[in-house]
């Protein structure tokens, strides 16, 4: 089983709708990350958090929204979908005892229409 | 100028012979550097890590820092087709001790 799990693994949504996508892991890492990933641009950052308490904005927060609900879990929500949020969304973890490396979900492809 | 910059390729070369892929950054006080492969729709696997200047091998792979040329680099020796994939690089700056910034990547194609 994978470290980092993401659900949905692929989702096509429609214009206007509110979507989470879903993380879990069994590392034990405090910390975790969501990102996108668009052709040519490489990862960006959208939100981060250190722990429960501790939310951040990355990035490209606008229109995204995280919720911490324990240490092993962390939600990203499309608030209101809209077309150019269609891109590869990856969740991932650090341990700062370990380093900045971050470990990665296998990844959600949103399609917005 | 991009904080971390790679050439986009695709880089080809023939199965058996050394791919070099390379990377720049622009924060001089960067910490720690990584190379990540991604093969197409799958998620970034962490190959290399090197934090000092120099040479790191790993088995067919060796990681190069240059801190004063702000450059890293990623040889993979006797390339193999399925090291055919998009390798990115990644740099912890200086101002933090939690994040990564990527470059866009590089696709390399090994030819049978």
């Amino acid at each position: 089983d994978a470290d980092v799990t993401q659900t949905p693994r692929n989702r096509i949504t429609k214009t206007g709708k509110r979507i989470m996508l879903e993380c879990s892991q069994t590392k034990g890492h405090d910390r975790m990350y969501w990102y996108r990933q668009d052709p040519g641009l490489g990862l960006r950052l959208i939100y981060y958090s250190f722990d429960v308490k501790d939310i951040n904005k990355g990035e490209i927060s606008d229109g995204y929204s995280v919720s911490r609900q324990a240490q092993a879990k962390f939600s990203l929500s499309l608030e209101s979908a809209i077309p150019n949020q269609t891109a590869l969304y990856f969740c991932a973890t650090s341990d700062p005892s370990q380093g900045p490396e971050a470990f990665f979900g296998q990844g959600t492809r949103l399609t917005v229409v | 100028q991009k904080e971390v910059e790679q050439n986009s390729g695709p880089l080809s070369v023939p199965e058996g012979a050394i791919a070099s892929l390379n990377c720049t950054y622009s924060d001089r006080g960067s910490q720690s550097f990584f190379w990540y492969r991604q093969y197409s729709g799958k998620s970034p696997e962490l190959i290399m890590s090197i934090y000092s200047n120099g040479d790191k091998e790993d088995g067919r792979f060796t990681a190069q820092l240059n801190k004063a040329s702000q450059y890293v680099s990623l040889l993979i020796r006797d390339s193999q087709p399925s090291d055919s994939a998009t390798y990115l690089c990644a740099v912890n700056p200086r101002d933090s001790s939690y994040k990564l910034i990527f470059g866009s990547g590089t696709r390399l194609l090994v030819r049978p």
